[in-house]
């Protein structure tokens, strides 16, 4: 079974600009969670899609959003980007069900750097 | 509010022995899901063990287990037989349960713990 993809893997944007992540959840997972990495606020959580709707949401600005699809790929957007939004961005699938303990199964991360 | 505690922000280890890394945690939920994960220098993040709070039994996976005592609120990851693969950042993770059943799916990560298996 694939597992989680991230594209792209790298990126480099200037700050203002936007940018869009994508992640693609291993087969028969419908829940996309997405966490933002960085060395001094560590692993944060961004938000949470199941079935298309946005189930939960972390602390973050609104210049972050994200939606999924039906296949249940998801994707992320960081508007007005910031020096600050230079992180490792991780997204992670997950069954979404009672039928799952909650273990998350995360992909490569996007890594972006804002300049 | 939950919060994860790693207190060892490095740890070594001779290849072939056993490790232990701490993990404390806080919350004022009565269900909960704890994990931990590893992360290479790779930077992908590796599901390795689960534990849920109502779980009498510590959770074991092949090396690696879950020492689990909920009146300490603590939730250690130990590694047995370690290897030099095994080198690589650990984090330790809890989610909430729903009142439904299952989790809620939104990871609270401590700040992790750095090993180094040493030949």
């Amino acid at each position: 079974k694939a597992g989680v993809t991230q594209t792209p893997r790298y990126l480099i944007k200037t700050r203002g600009q936007q940018v869009t992540l994508s992640c693609s959840p291993i087969s028969g997972h419908r829940s996309v969670s997405w966490y933002q990495q960085t060395p001094g606020q560590g692993l944060q959580f961004l938000f949470e899609y199941f079935s298309e709707t946005q189930r939960n949401k972390g602390n973050f600005p609104g210049r972050f959003s994200g939606r999924q699809f039906s296949n249940s790929r998801s994707e992320m957007n960081v508007s007005t980007l910031e020096l600050g939004d230079s992180a490792l961005y991780l997204c992670a699938s997950s069954l979404g069900t009672g039928g799952s303990q909650g273990e998350q199964y995360f992909g490569p991360g996007t890594r972006l750097t804002v300049t | 509010a939950q919060k994860i505690t790693q207190t060892q922000p490095g740890m070594f280890v001779q290849e072939k022995e056993a490790v232990t890394l701490d993990c404390t945690y806080d919350t004022s939920d009565q269900s909960y899901g704890l994990f931990w994960y590893k992360q290479p220098s790779s930077g992908e993040m590796i599901f390795l063990i689960y534990q849920g709070s109502y779980d009498e039994q510590n959770a074991t996976e092949g090396r690696y287990s879950l020492n689990f005592q909920k009146a300490r609120k603590s939730a250690n990851l130990v590694i047995s037989a370690s290897q030099l693969g095994d080198s690589a950042m650990y984090f330790c993770a809890m989610s909430r349960h729903l009142y439904s059943g299952g989790s809620n799916y939104k990871l609270t990560f401590g700040k992790g713990t750095l090993l180094t298996v040493n030949p």
